[in-house]
């Protein structure tokens, strides 16, 4: 167990919905990254949080949004759902500093999108 | 940008058994993370090792060892004496260590252990 949480588990939505996946950090962690794993593949990084300030992205579209709250937890918003977005949305905290690096994962939400 | 190369994507192996999954990456940096996480089938990425670069010491944790070549950009894991808990999927990663926390990860390698 690593102390990062997720909700829901599972979530099926239908394409064009919204759609809010949830995160809650390890405590003492005040960074939060996202990442989507496609079936059978390695996950992509969607885009991270430090301090309530988004601190890098990768290749995704704006539509794929999020949030850091004051308590460091997360969200992560999806706009348009396509049927390309079902995955393993897996979000991992950590602590920045400048002798920690390490991100823990937590169960992820499995998002289908009919 | 980073790449990362698992390719394995599936071995098997024998309970008790040593096993090697080769790992490769390429990069234009310097200074950098490595790591070697495990995924079983309930979904949570689990850390199983981690190198830093600018350390030429191979790291080790319990059952699990690396060798790290730096300058082939190669990061490779061995895991003695195979367990059947180690089944799972294993995921090489990358990270700079200046800059976001980024991680770029490889298409994972799926490990049977067989009793």
């Amino acid at each position: 167990e690593t102390g990062v949480t997720q909700s829901p588990t599972h979530l099926i939505k239908t394409r064009g919905q919204q759609v809010t996946l949830r995160c809650s950090s390890q405590s003492g962690h005040n960074t939060v990254s996202w990442y989507q794993q496609a079936l059978g593949q390695g996950p992509q990084f969607i885009f991270q949080y430090y301090r309530e300030e988004e601190n890098g992205r990768g290749n995704f579209p704006p539509r794929f949004s999020g949030l850091q709250f004051p308590n460091y937890s997360s969200e992560l918003n999806v706009n348009a759902l396509e049927l390309d977005d079902s995955a393993l949305y897996l979000c991992a905290s950590s602590l920045r500093s400048q002798t920690s690096y390490e991100q823990y994962f937590g169960p992820g939400t499995r998002l289908t999108v009919t | 940008a980073q790449t990362v190369t698992q390719s394995q994507p599936e071995m098997s192996v024998q309970e008790a058994e040593t096993v090697t999954l080769s790992c490769t990456y390429d990069t234009s940096e310097s200074n950098y993370y490595l790591f070697w996480y495990k995924q079983p089938p309930s979904r949570q990425m689990i850390l199983v090792i981690r190198q830093e670069a600018y350390k030429q010491q191979n790291a080790t944790e319990n059952r699990f060892s690396v060798n790290f070549q730096k300058a082939a950009k190669s990061f490779s894991l061995k895991i003695s004496d195979s367990q059947l808990g180690d089944t799972a999927m294993y995921f090489c990663a990358f990270m700079k260590q200046f800059g976001n926390e980024k991680l770029t990860f490889g298409t994972g390698t799926r490990l049977t252990i067989i009793p």
